[in-house]
């Protein structure tokens, strides 16, 4: 079946301008996560979706960055007023509903590559 | 809060040789999830194994096994008889609650022909 996809692939922008980045994820995962992979900060998690609300926004860097998720599915992240730093590999994972204590696989998709110049 | 820690940037093996990658973390919790996931330059991260705190045997996949020391907080992956395809990105990764997962910065892996 269809894995984790996201678009676009790559993202070049100028500072200053926004920008929204699309997750689509497995049919059927209720869990559905962001992160960003950097060369200064590593690999490091923004936020986490179960359904449509966002128990976990503690890993966005500003509020400048949001996200949202419809239906239970699609999900957008948008990064408003972009700076240079946010240059970065962003990626979306999505899983089974979470429970403590049980283990469900979290699968990422290809990631898009954004560019701020 | 949890840490992971990686402390080899980069790490090179003779093909059909073994190699280990170290992983420390830090944790108050007693009941956890630790991952290897492997990143080739095509960015899709793929998990190799995985490891539940309360299980006392280490585990393995294949050619892929863990060392698990939950006393020291050391979870270090030994790849035996290593391959080309195996060159890549590993994170060593810490489930926090609410499944989102803690990398480390990772360990670039060469593998010599």
């Amino acid at each position: 079946g269809a894995g984790v996809s996201q678009s676009p692939s790559n993202k070049v922008t100028e500072k200053g301008k926004d920008v929204e980045l699309r997750c689509d994820p497995i049919s059927g995962h209720t869990a559905l996560y962001w992160y960003r992979q950097s060369l200064g900060q590593g690999l490091e998690f923004l936020i986490y979706f179960q359904g449509n609300s966002a128990p976990d926004k503690s890993g966005l860097p500003s509020d400048r960055f949001s996200a949202e998720r419809t239906g239970g599915s699609v999900s957008t992240l948008t990064i408003q007023r972009t700076q240079q730093e946010d240059s970065a590999v962003y990626l979306c994972a999505s899983s089974l509903t979470y429970q403590r204590g049980a283990y469900n696989e979290q699968f990422f998709g290809p990631g898009t590559r954004l560019t701020v110049l | 809060a949890q840490t992971v820690t990686q402390s080899q940037p980069e790490m090179s093996v003779q093909e059909a040789e073994t190699v280990t990658l170290s992983c420390t973390y830090d944790t108050s919790e007693s009941d956890y999830y630790l991952f290897w996931y492997k990143q080739p330059p095509s960015r899709q991260m793929i998990l190799v194994i995985r490891q539940e705190a309360y299980k006392q045997q280490n585990a393995t996949e294949n050619r892929f096994s863990v060392n698990f020391q939950k006393a020291a907080k050391s979870f270090s992956l030994k790849i035996s008889d290593s391959q080309l395809g195996d060159a890549a990105m590993y994170f060593c990764a810490y489930r926090a609650a609410t499944n989102k997962l803690i990398f480390g910065t990772g360990t670039l892996l060469a593998v010599q022909p």
